[in-house]
């Protein structure tokens, strides 16, 4: 079955510090791939997608995340963190077949010290 | 802003009453969602719609019904709310041409 692991539950780093976010995934075929962010009380934004080409992808708020098929995996990174960064961050998988139907992981919350 | 609004946003009721959620989109867009959030489960796909009058069942449908009489409304029936419906439901959209989906603001609700 598909499915989506984000292996860390709580991430806390210092301002300006360096960040990644893991996010592992089980699907048979290449997949549609989507990190996401919730800031507290809101609903979700896109931070970034990878369909196919380049497996390095960039996306906004100076996010990139790079897929990496040997290892399933598509992690985010962002190499200054600043404060506003503190939300939560969930990664999906589109299931391709028919209507895109996500499998989300179940979410990494992030506290970025001062 | 992808035009989504949810209503309410925010419900309390009892156990045993029935409930509707409304996603409203003013972009003609043709596939909507209906996921509830959970701690410690991410977002759970409850029901979907291709078009008018066409929907299908998600990872959580039980206890739950949808409709969507016209392209830009999706509603979310609870007949019979429970506790362990208690959560955060998000209303998505889906870009023509695109994988990539968009989120409405949510509504909380609380089943006592």
């Amino acid at each position: 079955a598909q499915s989506v692991t984000q292996p860390d539950i709580h991430i806390t780093v210092s301002e300006g510090a360096s960040l990644e976010l893991r996010c592992n995934y089980s699907y048979g075929a290449t997949p549609y791939l989507f990190w996401y962010v919730q800031s507290p009380g809101q609903g979700l934004q896109l931070l970034l997608k990878y369909f196919s080409g380049d497996t390095l992808v960039q996306g906004i708020k100076g996010f990139e995340a790079e897929f990496k098929r040997s290892q399933s995996s598509f992690n985010l990174r962002k190499p200054s963190v600043h404060w506003s960064d503190a939300a939560e961050y969930f990664c999906a998988v589109a299931l391709t077949s028919g209507t895109y139907k996500y499998i989300f992981g179940t979410g990494t919350r992030l506290k970025v010290l001062a | 802003d992808a035009g989504i609004t949810q209503s309410p946003r925010h419900k309390v009721t009892e156990t045993g009453t029935p409930v509707t959620l409304r996603c409203h989109q003013t972009e003609n867009h043709r596939y909507m969602y209906w996921y509830r959030q959970d701690p410690g489960h991410g977002l759970r796909l409850i029901h979907y719609s291709y078009g008018v009058k066409d929907t299908d069942k998600g990872e959580v449908s039980d206890g739950y019904s949808v409709s969507r009489s016209k392209t830009e409304d999706f509603l979310l029936t609870l007949e019979s709310a429970t506790s362990s419906q208690t959560s955060v439901y998000f209303c998505a959209i889906q870009t023509s041409g695109s994988s990539e989906q968009f989120f409405g603001p949510g509504t909380r609700l609380t089943v006592l």
